[in-house]
């Protein structure tokens, strides 16, 4: 079956590590984005690709790096320059193009930091 | 000022009422629009596209008013299920592809 999976499904994270966000697609979507949600609040972008080997800021990129080597995978990395990155971080991709395009999400992963 | 605004609520209305969410956007060269549901610490899943002509699928009636820059989404004959809360998704298509672009979302609650 075509998906979005993202791993892990939860990840505690020591103060000053560096943690990679995994996701991965087999849809063959060109754009793939990745969100954060803080608790009662709604998406904030923080990165997104559209093809490979490029990527762009979102609205929040700071503390965060992602890459986009293949299609199919485009890791989020949190750094230690995240001040505050306990969240809920969603995964998406899409096609591009000039078409009615929908997102499909992956279930998310819950970073806390301890 | 911020690209997509929903209005948060929470809406609290009964079983069996009808509930309407409005959803602005500032980008006049958005191209396609969307109604996303998300529960409680779960993914968002698509609900409906929203077309020019609105559309309908059994309970819930989408609009789109382009001139006025805002959408709808008309949920009828409410069920303790629909509660959740409501992403409306605008996607602008430009030099860079494709941009989806999220409102804070709208909660649902529906009561007994």
């Amino acid at each position: 079956d075509g998906g979005i999976t993202q791993s892990p499904k939860y990840l505690f994270r020591k103060e000053g590590q560096n943690v990679t966000l995994s996701c991965e697609q087999n849809l063959n979507h060109d754009a793939m984005y990745w969100y954060r949600q803080d608790p009662g609040q709604g998406l904030r972008l923080i990165y997104y690709s559209q093809i490979v080997n490029d990527f762009q800021k979102g609205d929040i990129a700071e503390g965060y790096s992602v890459s986009r080597e293949k299609k199919e995978s485009f890791p989020l990395t949190v750094t230690s320059a995240q001040k505050n990155p306990t969240a809920f971080y969603l995964c998406a991709s899409s096609i591009t193009g000039w078409t009615n395009t929908e997102a499909f999400f992956g279930q998310g992963t819950r970073l806390t930091v301890v | 000022r911020k690209e997509v605004e929903q209005d948060p609520g929470p809406f609290n209305v009964p079983e069996g009422a009808t509930v309407a969410f409005n959803c602005t956007y500032s980008n006049s060269a958005s191209q396609s629009f969307f109604w996303y549901r998300q529960d409680c610490r779960k993914e968002p899943k698509l609900l409906m596209s929203v077309y020019s002509s609105g559309n309908e699928d059994g309970r819930f009636t989408a609009q789109l008013n382009r001139a006025s820059q805002y959408i709808s989404l008309l949920i009828r004959d409410s069920k303790l299920s629909d509660s959740a809360t409501y992403l409306c998704v605008v996607n602008e298509v430009g030099n860079a592809g494709n941009m989806l672009t999220f409102g804070g979302g709208t909660r649902l609650m529906v009561k007994p």
